[in-house]
């Protein structure tokens, strides 16, 4: 059975930083693109950034690109997402979710993790 | 590329056929998907590049459609059916429409 565990969201305050993990088990996981997508409070879904099966790709929507990394450890089945600058917008619950190439589709998600970005 | 979802919201009662509607601001082929989500729980997969289903996604979820207009049909709505249904484009980047709510009439 596929698995996805998001952790390490909280509260932090406006231009901090927070780095959050994902947990990946049932799955061949170096095989797959893997991504993140955000859903802030009572709002619909943004895709934030994908990341190639070796780490070598790494795409970001245009509002969190030089403050948002993406990175992967195939070796802990581990993906992760480290967030600087944080702002208010920012707020959202993140999933971690599994991409397939061929189609574009995120086919597996994680329960997400909510971030809070508020003084 | 701008994913536009009608209605908004859908009233219907269960054993009714639901259409929901994703327009494309251009052309995406049919690399188009379709997502349910129920509140408090992550989106799940029901239909990807426009028509073909997802593991496990039951027979009454149908999707058709290519080029910028697609449906997402549910021949017969069951109780656990009522959600959000969101479509999602890959041809240039990856988007998301701002979804509609299926709610039990």
């Amino acid at each position: 059975e596929v698995q996805l565990v998001e952790s390490g969201g909280g509260l932090v305050q406006p231009g901090g930083s927070l780095r959050l993990s994902c947990a990946a088990s049932g799955f061949t996981f170096s095989n797959d693109w893997m991504g993140w997508v955000r859903q802030a409070p009572g709002k619909g879904l943004e895709w934030v950034s994908n990341i190639n099966q070796g780490g070598s790709e790494r795409y970001y929507v245009d509002s969190v690109k030089g403050r948002f990394t993406i990175s992967r450890d195939n070796a802990k089945n581990s993906l992760s997402l480290q967030m600087s600058s944080l702002r208010a917008e920012d707020t959202a619950v993140y999933y971690c979710a599994r991409w397939i190439d061929s189609s574009g589709a995120f086919d597996y998600w994680g329960q997400g993790i909510l971030v809070t970005v508020s003084s | 590329i701008v994913l536009t979802q009608s209605p908004a919201t859908l009233s219907l009662s269960p054993g009714e056929r639901a259409t929901l509607s994703c327009r494309a601001s251009q052309s995406v082929g049919s690399s188009l998907m379709w997502y349910q989500q129920k509140p408090g729980q992550a989106p799940r997969l029901l239909i990807y590049g426009a028509s073909n289903r997802a593991t496990g996604i039951p027979a009454r979820f149908s999707g058709s459609g290519s080029g910028t207009d697609f449906t997402l049909t549910i021949s017969s709505l069951e109780p656990e059916d009522f959600a959000v249904y969101y479509c999602q484009q890959r041809n240039n980047w990856y988007t998301f429409g701002q979804g509609t709510k299926l709610e039990i009439k």
